[in-house]
């Protein structure tokens, strides 16, 4: 595709409930980022992909947030028994390649937990 | 002690007028330093990026490295109300890991 893209724009859940959030990365980058983002405060890393395997998940806050990317391409940011606290934006960002300057970011999914 | 810190602002500037964002880092390691602008609503997007010390120009925008002081500053010359948003500074160590400040939010008055 042309950019980032990130499904759904917005998601409202009840606490306890599971969520999977969705991201498309730009074709043919194979590097892929997870970010959150709370109001006021610059993106907090998440997890790294390069490629399908995890490289960095030293982000993710704990067990019940779990991310895949089982071909390389797509990636979901799966998150359990959700919590009021998990209400943030969740970026996704991608880039050519590990050492490539420029991620781009999605426009993020807006996640509210009520 | 934040790992990437930034005065939150506002900084207001009149149109024409240059304006000066900063950032000091923790990681002494660090090895890349990048300046993203958000704008309202928005995902952010890269401005400019700098690896050595010294001063990388682009357009009406200058990035400023001292990696002995960890300071990494931005300046916009000739600012216009549409550099009106939030300025993200980041920071990228040894491994994969890119750190935001929490921004600067930069107003531009006409």
């Amino acid at each position: 595709g042309a950019g980032v893209s990130q499904t759904p724009s917005n998601k409202v859940t009840e606490k306890g409930k599971y969520v999977e959030l969705r991201c498309d990365p730009i074709s043919g980058h194979t590097a892929l980022y997870w970010y959150r983002q709370s109001l006021g405060q610059g993106p907090e890393f998440l997890i790294y992909f390069q490629g399908t395997g995890a490289a960095d998940d030293s982000g993710l806050p704990n067990d019940r947030f779990f991310a895949v990317r089982p071909e390389g391409s797509v990636s979901t940011l799966k998150i359990q028994r959700t919590e009021r606290g998990d209400s943030a934006v969740y970026l996704c960002a991608s880039s050519l390649t590990t050492g490539d300057t420029e991620a781009f970011f999605g426009q993020g999914t807006r996640l509210t937990v009520v | 002690q934040k790992e990437v810190e930034q005065n939150s602002g506002p900084l207001s500037v009149p149109e024409g007028a240059i304006a000066s964002l900063n950032c000091t880092y923790s990681d002494r390691g660090s090895q890349s330093f990048f300046w993203y602008r958000q704008y309202s609503g928005k995902s952010p997007e890269l401005i400019m990026f700098i690896y050595s010390n010294g001063d990388k120009e682009d357009g009406r925008f200058t990035a400023q490295l001292n990696k002995a002081s960890q300071y990494v500053s931005l300046l916009i010359r000739d600012s216009q109300p549409s550099d009106s948003a939030t300025y993200l500074c980041a920071v990228k160590g040894g491994g994969f890991k890119t750190i935001f400040g929490a921004g600067t939010r930069l107003f531009v008055k006409a």
